[in-house]
């Protein structure tokens, strides 16, 4: 069962525009939402993370939304750079699970042409 | 170290063969989690350490996995007779204590030939 669905499989955007990748989730006791960035050959890095009290929230050109009532939320990438040319993961966690493991959707192979 | 440090990189391996990968945690670590990651996929959790017990193993996809962190720092992944389908990139992360972020390593890419 696959708890976390993330779309689109990839993106291609321009330099300058807005990347949108979107994830949705099934358990309702998920209460803490990161989203990761991976480079080939490197593992997963954290850019950025939100829990459900909180509608949105932004780091630098990053923003991510979130939607409890819809059980969905979301990554903005504004002004989109060709260095954040890179495979992008949502996940979700339990925070009183034991030991908080992580639940990955299946990624966002994400383009920024020049 | 700076980070988690994985290895080998990569490892090819005969259908039937042992393997072992290593895990070596940010000092100071008590969390580590083992994850595996198929080609295009999002990484699945696998196992999942504080201090040296082993608290969730209940990723670990069969009897041929087995996991250890006896000193409760270097953490060893070890797939017995392995077969093709074992063919992935295995990251192992790490967190100064539960619930805090959880730093990635580089992966270890397992391919069973």
């Amino acid at each position: 069962q696959q708890q976390v669905k993330q779309s689109p499989q990839s993106l291609i955007v321009q330099k300058g525009g807005i990347s949108i990748i979107n994830c949705a989730y099934e358990n309702t006791a998920f209460d803490y939402f990161p989203w990761y960035q991976q480079f080939p050959g490197k593992g997963p890095a954290l850019l950025i993370a939100i829990r459900p009290d909180v509608s949105e929230k932004k780091e630098g050109r990053f923003t991510i939304s979130f939607n409890k009532s819809a059980k969905q939320f979301s990554l903005h990438i504004m002004d989109s750079q060709p260095g954040d040319s890179a495979t992008y993961f949502c996940a979700a966690r339990v925070s009183q699970s034991a030991g908080n493991k992580l639940t990955f959707g299946g990624g966002t192979r994400v383009l920024v042409k020049p | 170290g700076a980070g988690v440090s994985q290895s080998p990189r990569y490892k090819v391996a005969k259908r039937g063969q042992d393997v072992a990968l290593r895990c070596d945690p940010i000092s100071g670590h008590v969390s580590l989690f083992w994850y595996q990651q198929a080609l295009g996929q999002g990484p699945e959790f696998l196992t999942y350490f504080q201090n040296e017990a082993q608290l969730d193993k209940s990723g670990l996809p069969s009897d041929r996995f087995f996991a250890e962190r006896p000193e409760g720092s270097v953490s060893t992944l070890k797939i017995q007779r392995t077969q093709q389908e074992d063919s992935a990139v295995y990251l192992c992360a790490s967190s100064s204590y539960r619930g805090s972020e959880a730093f990635f390593g580089q992966g270890t890419r397992l391919t069973v030939v």
